[in-house]
C-alpha cells in the first residue's frame, strides 16, 4: 500500500541554519515524489517534484530509492521559508496514476 | 489565469444536517480532486473526475457522501447526513490530465472548512 511518512510534525531552527526535513515512503513501483508548501492563509502548492531535480527558492530534494527517502533541504534558513511542508506521493499506473497522498505535513518555524 | 475558486469558504452545520460544496476548476483542467483535511492530518483523496465521470471514488463513504461533475467543469461535493467527524477542509483541485508525467501538478483551491457540532 502507498504510504508518506513525515516523523517530524514540528521543526524549527534559526535563520541562516540547515534545514532538512525527512519524508520516507513505501510504493511497490515507481513513483513520483513531491513537496507541497503552504504559508500562512494560502493555498497549498506545489514546491518541487523529483523528477524535474530543480531547486525552488533554494530547496531541493533528492529521490533515494535504496532508502525510500525524498528529504527535503535547504543550506540557510529564511524566516519567510516558515511554512507548513507536505510530502507527497504519485502512483505511475493504473488508479494510482496522477493520485497524490501525502504525509502529515511538517510544520517549519524559522526564528529570526 | 484563475485559480481553483471553492464556495462557501466556511460552514458550521449541526450533525444529522445536510452541506454541500462547489468548486470550478482552473479552465481547462479535465481532472478534477476532491480531498478531505482532518485537522493534524495531511489531505486525503476522497473522489477524482476524470471530466465528468469518476475515475476513482474508493475512499468516499458512500453512504453519506456524494459527487457529481456533470458537465465535465465545475463539481459539487455533498454530505447527507453529516456526522461530527466529518468536521475537516475540503479541498477542491484541478489538473490538466493525469496520463501525461510532466503534467501532474494538481492546483488546490483556498478550501471550506466544515465544522459539525
Amino acid at each position: 500500500a502507498q504510504r508518506v511518512t513525515q516523523p517530524e510534525k514540528l521543526l524549527s531552527v534559526f535563520k541562516g541554519a540547515p534545514v532538512e526535513l525527512k519524508c520516507n515512503y513505501s510504493y511497490s513501483g515507481s513513483p513520483e515524489l513531491f513537496w507541497y508548501v503552504q504559508y500562512s492563509r494560502q493555498r497549498l502548492q506545489l514546491l518541487l517534484r523529483h523528477i524535474s531535480r530543480e531547486s525552488i527558492k533554494g530547496f531541493t530534494a533528492d529521490l533515494n530509492k535504496g532508502e525510500t527517502s525524498f528529504h527535503l533541504k535547504k543550506p540557510f534558513a529564511q524566516e519567510e521559508d516558515s511554512a507548513m511542508y507536505y510530502c507527497a506521493l504519485s502512483g505511475s499506473r493504473g488508479s494510482t496514476l496522477g493520485r497524490l497522498y501525502f504525509g502529515r505535513g511538517t510544520q517549519l518555524t524559522v526564528w529570526p | 489565469e484563475a485559480g481553483v475558486a471553492q464556495s462557501p469558504r466556511y460552514k458550521i452545520i449541526e450533525k444529522r444536517q445536510s452541506v454541500a460544496f462547489w468548486c470550478n476548476p482552473i479552465s481547462g483542467h479535465a481532472t478534477l480532486y476532491w480531498y478531505q483535511q482532518i485537522l493534524g492530518q495531511g489531505p486525503k483523496l476522497l473522489i477524482q473526475f476524470q471530466n465528468n465521470g469518476v475515475v476513482d471514488d474508493s475512499q468516499l463513504p458512500k453512504d453519506r457522501f456524494s459527487a457529481e461533475r456533470l458537465k465535465g467543469v465545475d463539481s459539487t461535493l455533498k454530505i447527507q447526513p453529516a456526522k461530527l467527524e466529518d468536521s475537516a477542509v475540503y479541498l477542491c483541485a484541478s489538473s490538466l490530465k493525469p496520463s501525461d508525467r510532466d503534467r501532474y501538478e494538481q492546483y488546490f483551491g483556498p478550501g471550506t472548512r466544515l465544522t459539525v457540532t
